[in-house]
């Protein structure tokens, strides 16, 4: 079945670090990718999604890129801040599945002044 | 900005109960969807549906049942509450888009 795959289960980091999280998928289809974070005390919000493989998604210093080849949807940003701590999760979603959202296991970021 | 509320926001129960969680949109999207939190699984989909009356199987459903009794509201109802349904809940609703996400409920089964 459909599978979304996180590995790194904590990142710890301090400002203006480099950081790169890792995501793999598995799916005999066609999917469209999303990376959502998730805030201490709130609900999960979207951060990006790409729809078409070998396009990269952007949004608030985030980049990701759809890679069909190695079917994997790694997040990085250049420079991390404080307020960037939070859980961020991969997901995805395959074409025709009703809308079904599949989520990586999630990967807590901790960012130290 | 969509609004997506659950309640309560905190429940406790015991083993063997019975349990009610609530969720209502009021974006007009026909997705809506039931998630359980837990460490080390990320978010696992129970329910979910896309209009009144439908409903379609997630990935954990055992020990679940849920029903979507108009566009805005939908319910997740454990029956039989046990100890390993203790987790944090979270609604969504999408407009086979991006989902929104409500607050959550934390419930535990003692």
């Amino acid at each position: 079945g459909d599978s979304v795959i996180q590995m790194q289960g904590q990142v710890t980091l301090s400002e203006n670090d480099f950081l790169f999280i890792n995501c793999t998928y598995s799916t005999t289809g066609y999917p469209t990718l999303f990376w959502y974070v998730q805030y201490s005390g709130e609900g999960p919000q979207l951060l990006l999604q790409v729809t078409t493989a070998n396009n990269k998604g952007s949004s608030r210093g985030f980049e990701a890129t759809y890679d069909k080849g190695t079917t994997s949807f790694h997040l990085q940003k250049t420079s991390v801040q404080e307020i960037d701590s939070a859980v961020y999760y991969c997901a995805m979603r395959e074409s025709g599945s009703f809308n079904k959202l599949t989520f990586g296991a999630g990967t807590r970021l901790a960012v130290c002044p | 900005e969509a609004a997506v509320t659950q309640s309560p926001r905190n429940k406790v129960t015991v083993t063997g109960g019975n349990v009610t969680l609530s969720c209502r949109q009021t974006n007009s999207h026909n997705y809506m969807y039931w998630y359980r939190q837990d460490t080390g699984h990320g978010l696992r989909l129970i329910h979910y549906s896309y209009g009144a009356g439908n409903l379609q199987i997630g990935d954990v459903p055992d020990g679940y049942k849920a029903t979507r009794t108009t566009q805005e509201d939908f319910f997740l109802l454990l029956e039989l509450a046990s100890p390993s349904q203790t987790s944090l809940y979270f609604c969504a609703s999408s407009d086979n888009e991006r989902l929104f996400f409500g607050h959550g409920t934390k419930l535990s089964v003692l």
